[in-house]
Formats: C-alpha cells, sequence, structure tokens
C-alpha cells in the first residue's frame, strides 16, 4: 500500500524555468492537498482540490497552477520558478478522522 | 496575525520529561483540532485530534482544548528519544481545510 506518491524527491532549478511535481494516491480519497514548508512557516497550502474537476486556490496560490487529472492525480506546476519558491512541497489527501496523509515531500531549490 | 500561532521553539528537555506543546488561534469557528508528528525529512502524520473543547488521551499522549480561551495543547509524559520531532497544531471548521500552526521542533535528550 503505496499512500501518497511524490516526484521528484529533489529539483533545482534555474529562475525562470518551468516544472511540474507529481503526486498521485492509491486510497480513494476524494480531497487532495498542495502544501509548502518553509522555516518558521510551518504548512501552508497552495491549492487543494476537494474532488476530481474541481480546485480551489489556498493561502498562498501566486506563481503557481494544479491539475486534478483523475481521481488518483493531482499536479502542481510552476510556470516560471523564483528564488522566493524555494521550498519543501508536500502533497496529501484527505482520509478517515481528520487523517491528512502526506507524501515524503519535494525538496526544491530555485537559484 | 496569523490564524494559529505557535511556538516553533526549539525545545529541548531530558528523557523522561513531561513535555507541554501549545498553540493559540483566533478563529473561534474552528471545531476540529489536532496534532500532527513530523519526523524530519518525512511528511507529518496524525498522532491526534478532537473535536470542540476537551480531553482525549492516547498511551502516554493527551489532548486538551480550551475553546473559551482559544488554546489547544498537547502533553507528553514520560517522553522518550523517539519522541523527537516537529510537532504541529491545526484546526478547521466546516470544510476539509486545515490551518496549521508553525510547528514545534521538540529534543528529547537520553
Amino acid at each position: 500500500n503505496a499512500g501518497v506518491t511524490q516526484t521528484p524527491k529533489f529539483q533545482v532549478l534555474k529562475t525562470g524555468q518551468s516544472m511540474t511535481l507529481q503526486c498521485a494516491q492509491d486510497m480513494n480519497h476524494n480531497s487532495m492537498y498542495w502544501y509548502r514548508q518553509d522555516p518558521g512557516m510551518g504548512l501552508r497550502l497552495i491549492y487543494y482540490s476537494a474532488s476530481e474537476g474541481t480546485t480551489d486556490k489556498g493561502e498562498v496560490p501566486n506563481g503557481y497552477n494544479v491539475s486534478r487529472l483523475n481521481k488518483r492525480e493531482f499536479s502542481l506546476r510552476l510556470e516560471s520558478a523564483a528564488p522566493s519558491q524555494t521550498s519543501v512541497y508536500f502533497c496529501a489527501s484527505w482520509g478517515a478522522n481528520e487523517k491528512l496523509f502526506f507524501g515524503s515531500g519535494t525538496q526544491l531549490s530555485v537559484l | 496575525q496569523k490564524e494559529v500561532e505557535q511556538d516553533p521553539g526549539p525545545l529541548s528537555v531530558p528523557e523522561g520529561a513531561i513535555v507541554s506543546l501549545n498553540c493559540t488561534y483566533s478563529n473561534s469557528a474552528f471545531q476540529y483540532f489536532m496534532w500532527y508528528r513530523q519526523y524530519s525529512r518525512k511528511g507529518p502524520e496524525l498522532l491526534m485530534y478532537t473535536y470542540s473543547s476537551g480531553n482525549k488521551e492516547d498511551g502516554r499522549f493527551t489532548a486538551q482544548v480550551d475553546k473559551s480561551s482559544k488554546y489547544i495543547s498537547l502533553f507528553i509524559r514520560d517522553s522518550q528519544p523517539s519522541d523527537s520531532a516537529t510537532y504541529l497544531c491545526a484546526m478547521r471548521e466546516g470544510a476539509q481545510k486545515l490551518v496549521f500552526g508553525q510547528g514545534t521542533r521538540l529534543t528529547i535528550n537520553p
């Protein structure tokens, strides 16, 4: 049982480059999320998807786009990366009893 | 002002000590309160959750919610080195969308 799988685990980009972070869950969950985690800032919600075909902005959506490709997959795209987007990114899906299942994270550096 | 405030620490205590971790919040509509534990280079995992005010105990862990003071706590009894991690409080209103605190980094020294 894989849970939530994120790729890649590490990425280094130059300013202005684009990339897509991939996320897939195998638990048949409806809701999926993208968070970023920065020192001293906790987890901040970028975008979420309550169900297949719907997406909504979170607290810090600027500079990002998302796609809910199907029930399993939820991707996050950086169109033109900036140094301020250097962070650790977590994908998550919502299970029962207030439980968010997190992936192992993507450490992104933008130079 | 952030909706949820949590002292980031770091907090360092000897093995066996009682640990108290706290969060305050400003949104009185929050009804669900959670504590997540995050080990280094891992995603957070749910430790405990409570609904509305009151206490909940699970082994060495006790979660308390005081809605009148907008204050939640997590107590760890007989702390172990394996409890060393970052602890994040989280809360929500109705929608399945959590607001997290900044996280407190805890180290238990053998």
